[in-house]
């Protein structure tokens, strides 16, 4: 199994600014993944990093509002670029775990973004 | 393309009395599906996971899902509801077609348990 955690837990930034979000997992990974959960709405994949190649992004999702780095097989960021009240979510981190034929995605405890 | 309907929102039901959650799914692919727990402030949990082995699955707490092909169903039960099980609960498809595990999210049903 993974463990996974997250900083900041939540944060409340003004508009305007940037927050950069750390995931960081107990074991090394190959794939990890960026989800957002909007107020009362379910999981949506922003985006699939893999370590040593660009970030992945879903439809709706760009590089310049949250671009991500995947330095090593353990640690992921991702930025929340110039926020508006419409990027308060709680983003989690999620990493892909392969053991033979066995896998499953393990979740962060996310982060909990308000902006004002 | 893939896809997930949980036909409901919330489900109410009484401590001690059996749990019904919803779930349709459509995918291209063989799918793998999950039921996932989210409690209030907390992570999410995996609670079971179907991938084309038993049609019954057992997870934790007492929770099962039967995969129904048929039907393209993958309700979630449980016999006797816990007020602990009061939580949001997700089902997801994957179909692992680009080489890892897309996850594709329902919209969650909200489990009220009362005493």
């Amino acid at each position: 199994s993974a463990v996974i955690s997250q900083k900041p837990s939540r944060d409340i930034c003004q508009r305007g600014t940037s927050l950069t979000i750390q995931c960081q997992v107990d074991s090394q990974v190959t794939m990890m993944f960026w989800y957002r959960q909007q107020p009362g709405q379910s999981l949506t994949l922003i985006a699939t990093a893999n370590q040593g190649s660009e970030a992945t992004y879903e439809s709706g999702f760009v590089i310049d509002k949250f671009p991500i780095s995947r330095p090593n097989l353990t640690f992921s960021t991702l930025t929340v670029s110039n926020m508006s009240p419409e990027d308060s979510s709680i983003y989690l981190c999620s990493v892909e775990w392969r053991e033979g034929h066995y896998n499953e995605q393990f979740f962060g405890p996310g982060t909990r973004l308000t902006v004002l | 393309a893939q896809s997930v309907t949980q036909l409901d929102s919330h489900v109410s039901v009484s401590e001690g009395t059996p749990v019904l959650l919803r779930c349709n799914y459509s995918s291209s692919y063989s799918p793998s599906l999950f039921w996932y727990v989210q409690h209030p402030n907390k992570g999410l949990q995996l609670l079971l996971k179907y991938t084309s082995a038993a049609t019954l699955v057992k997870g934790i707490n007492g929770f099962e899902a039967e995969f129904k092909k048929s039907e393209t169903s993958f309700h979630l039960t449980k016999p006797s509801a816990h007020m602990s099980d009061a939580a949001e609960y997700f089902c997801v498809v994957s179909d692992g077609d680009s080489g890892y595990s897309t996850l594709t999210f329902g919209k969650g049903t909200m489990l009220l348990v009362s005493p």
